[in-house]
């Protein structure tokens, strides 16, 4: 079965630098969300999407940013990278029309240096 | 203020055994609650899920228990594999008229001894 889809894997960034993350859904899963999971800590919501439009907003600095374009995929931008921003960030997605179970893909370790 | 507690950091079980994980939490409005497992470098996946209108909901080898009234989860796995060793999530979240991100517990990581 297919899977969330997250590039890269492994990124690696200076202080100060910017940094973009991919995450492609489930065909027909037209929600997406977006999580930071910190070392030994639990995943910690960012921002959600519906249908293209920003659906909901957590605990996410102003220095980063996302969308959700015409083909669902998501990106999350991070500029001004602060040493705290090393982390794993899961995307998740989940069907249209009903259930509340989130897919996560495997995860993008950020790294900054 | 952590609204998903999972108070056992780690849970040792031999193989074969009942592996009960535990999760509570303080918010009445959450509806929906989920158990995930995470293998190291993996994202988290999904085992099974209860709805608040429910008390239980069973899945293979997997069950999970829900008390309101208590605001307690559990999650038994029976019987217990060595395949079965990773860290379980335990995630909560308000399915009607919320948006339906999920509020994770810490996580309790189980270990299955062949």
């Amino acid at each position: 079965a297919a899977g969330v889809i997250q590039s890269p894997r492994h990124l690696i960034k200076e202080k100060r630098e910017t940094a973009t993350l991919k995450c492609y859904p489930i065909p027909r899963h037209d929600t997406v969300y977006w999580y930071q999971q910190g070392p030994g800590q639990d995943p910690q919501f960012l921002i959600s999407f519906y249908e293209k439009m920003q659906s909901d907003k957590g605990s996410i600095p102003d220095r980063f940013s996302a969308q959700q374009f015409s083909d669902y995929h998501s990106e999350l931008n991070m500029s001004s990278l602060e040493l705290g921003d090393s982390a794993l960030y899961f995307c998740a997605s989940r069907p249209a029309g009903g259930g509340y179970t989130q897919y996560f893909g495997p995860g993008t370790r950020l790294t900054v240096l | 203020d952590q609204q998903v507690k999972q108070n056992s950091p780690s849970l040792s079980v031999q193989e074969g055994r009942i592996s009960i994980l535990n999760c509570d939490y303080t918010n009445s409005m959450f509806d929906y609650f989920l158990w995930y497992k995470k293998y190291p470098a993996e994202g988290p996946t999904f085992l099974i899920s209860i709805s608040s209108i429910k008390d239980k909901n069973e899945d293979g080898r997997f069950t999970v228990f829900l008390n309101k009234s208590a605001k307690h989860l559990s999650l038994h796995i029976v019987p217990s594999q060595p395949g079965d060793s990773a860290v379980y999530f335990c995630a909560a979240t308000l399915a009607q008229g919320g948006s339906e991100k999920l509020v994770f517990g810490k996580g309790t990581k189980l270990t299955v001894n062949p």
